[in-house]
C-alpha cells in the first residue's frame, strides 16, 4: 500500500521560513514525479510545486515562484518544500501527491494526510 | 494558465437521483497526439485528502463505485452520479494536467436533498 506521510507544518511568523518532508513508502519513489497542493481553510485545492523523478526539472505556481522551493532525496524516499518569505496567505494545510502515471503530465493519487502551516504574528 | 470553472458551485440532490457537476477549461486539454483528455476528478470528504475518481476523462479508479461517470472532451468535461447515495456528499473538483500547471476547479459542493 502507497503510504505519503507529511510533516513540518506549525506556526510560523509573517516573513519566517519552514521546512515540509513528505515520506512515501510503498511504491518505487525514484519513478515518480511528485507535488505539493494546498487548501486554504475553506477554500479549495491549489497546486504548489512539483519536481521530476530525478529531480532534474521543478516547477512552481506564480503565487510561490521565487520563494518554496521543492527537491527530493531518492535515497531516503522523501520530498520536500523549503518555504520562505511566509506571508499569512500562505496559510493552508499542505499535500504531498504522488503523479499516478510516469512523467510530469498526471493525475495526483494518492493524496497524504496533510500538514497545516499557519502564517500570523 | 489553462483556468478550470465548475458549475455549479453547489448541488442538493434527493437520494437515488443523478448528480450532474461541469467543469469548462479554458483551453483544449485535449492531446491531438494521443487522443486523450487530460482531466481528473476528485472527491473530497470533511477532513480528509482528496481521493481520485476518474482520470482520462472519463477512466474511472480502480475501487470507485461504477455510479460514477466521467465524459466530454475538449474543453467541456461532466461528472455524473447515476444514483446519489449519502455517501456521496463531498466537494468535488476536476484538474487538468494538460500542462504543469495542474489546475483545479473551484470545486462543486454536494448535498443530499
Amino acid at each position: 500500500e502507497v503510504q505519503l506521510l507529511e510533516s513540518g507544518g506549525g506556526l510560523v511568523q509573517p516573513g519566517g521560513s519552514l521546512r515540509l518532508s513528505c515520506a512515501a513508502s510503498g511504491i518505487t519513489f525514484s519513478s515518480y514525479a511528485m507535488s505539493w497542493v494546498r487548501q486554504a481553510p475553506g477554500k479549495g485545492l491549489e497546486w504548489v510545486s512539483g519536481i521530476s523523478d530525478t529531480g532534474s526539472r521543478t516547477y512552481y505556481a506564480d503565487s510561490v515562484k521565487g520563494r518554496f522551493t521543492i527537491s527530493r532525496d531518492n535515497s531516503k524516499n522523501t520530498l520536500y518544500l523549503q518555504m520562505n518569505s511566509l506571508r499569512a496567505e500562505d496559510t493552508a494545510v499542505y499535500y504531498c501527491a504522488k503523479l499516478g502515471v510516469l512523467g510530469t503530465l498526471g493525475w495526483f493519487d494518492p493524496w497524504g494526510q496533510g500538514t497545516l502551516v499557519t502564517v500570523s504574528s | 494558465d489553462i483556468v478550470m470553472t465548475q458549475s455549479p458551485d453547489s448541488l442538493a440532490v434527493s437520494l437515488g437521483e443523478r448528480a450532474t457537476i461541469n467543469c469548462k477549461s479554458s483551453q483544449t486539454v485535449l492531446y491531438s497526439s494521443n487522443n486523450k483528455n487530460y482531466l481528473a476528478w476528485y472527491q473530497q470528504k470533511p477532513g480528509q485528502p482528496p481521493k481520485l475518481l476518474i482520470y482520462w476523462a472519463s477512466t474511472r479508479e480502480s475501487g470507485v463505485p461504477d455510479r460514477f461517470s466521467g465524459s466530454g472532451s475538449g474543453t467541456d468535461f461532466t461528472l455524473t452520479i447515476s444514483s446519489l447515495q449519502a455517501e456521496d456528499v463531498a466537494v468535488y473538483y476536476c484538474q487538468q494536467y494538460y500542462n504543469t500547471g495542474y489546475t483545479f476547479g473551484q470545486g462543486t459542493k454536494l448535498e443530499i436533498k
